[in-house]
């Protein structure tokens, strides 16, 4: 199975100030179409997960533009431009390359 | 809108039988591959198998092949996940989530369906 490791798990942030997540698979993620289907998602305390970024670097619709995604091969990051009190919650990247998925152990962002 | 709506919170004790579902709406259901992820009390989340409503062309992750079945009835557009003898160690939150293969990604996801086992 590819393994995704997040870091930090924890992360204290200041309203208003950038954060920064990084993710990082143990196998490449680049499939044979060409395409890296590495995605972000934030889960809300008692809410089910909600996808934030698709395909590396697209945001959903209704994400906020604070939120960007990037990276490649096996080394991605999740930016928040500027924390806001919504945010707060767990993030979590997933590979969709190789079957079995897999998620990242998760990073909780909570305000300072 | 696409949607998928699972069946509610259940409690269980330890040996008895359960199927939760998840239906879907908004959508060809029979097009769509649909997964279920496990999330345990204050842990991460974990995927369980996928099924091709289509065809029901199932995969199993290893962690529960032979512990869980997953099945769909693609005429009420429909996917289950089911146990024969649960344990307390299935006390957890069960989502469902549609796969989307140009995406790579799923969207979106149920609710949740909270199973608690305990005698």
């Amino acid at each position: 199975d590819v393994v995704m490791t997040q870091s930090p798990l924890s992360l204290p942030v200041t309203l208003g100030q950038p954060a920064s997540i990084s993710c990082r698979s143990s196998q490449s993620l680049v499939y044979s179409d060409g395409n890296t289907y590495l995605n972000w998602f934030q889960q809300r305390p008692g809410q089910s997960p909600r996808r934030l970024i698709y395909k590396v670097s697209n945001r959903d619709s209704g994400v906020p533009d604070r939120f960007s995604g990037s990276g490649s091969g096996t080394d991605f990051t999740l930016k928040i431009s500027r924390v806001e009190a919504e945010d707060v919650g767990v993030y979590y990247c997933m590979q969709g390359t190789h079957w079995l998925w897999t998620f990242g152990q998760g990073t909780k962002v909570e305000i300072k | 809108e696409v949607q998928l709506v699972q069946s509610g919170a259940e409690v269980k004790k330890p040996g008895e039988s359960l199927k939760i579902s998840c239906k879907g709406s908004g959508y060809s259901f029979t097009s769509y591959w649909i997964g279920w992820v496990r999330q345990m009390p204050g842990k991460g989340l974990e995927w369980m198998g996928i099924i091709y409503p289509g065809d029901s062309d199932t995969r199993y992750s290893p962690s529960f092949q032979g512990q869980v079945t997953i099945s769909a009835d693609k005429s009420i557009s429909t996917a289950y996940l089911q146990w024969s003898s649960l344990k307390a160690s299935d006390t957890a939150m069960y989502y469902c989530a549609r796969h989307v293969a140009v995406a790579g990604s799923v969207d979106p996801w149920g609710q949740g369906t909270l199973v608690t086992v305990s005698s």
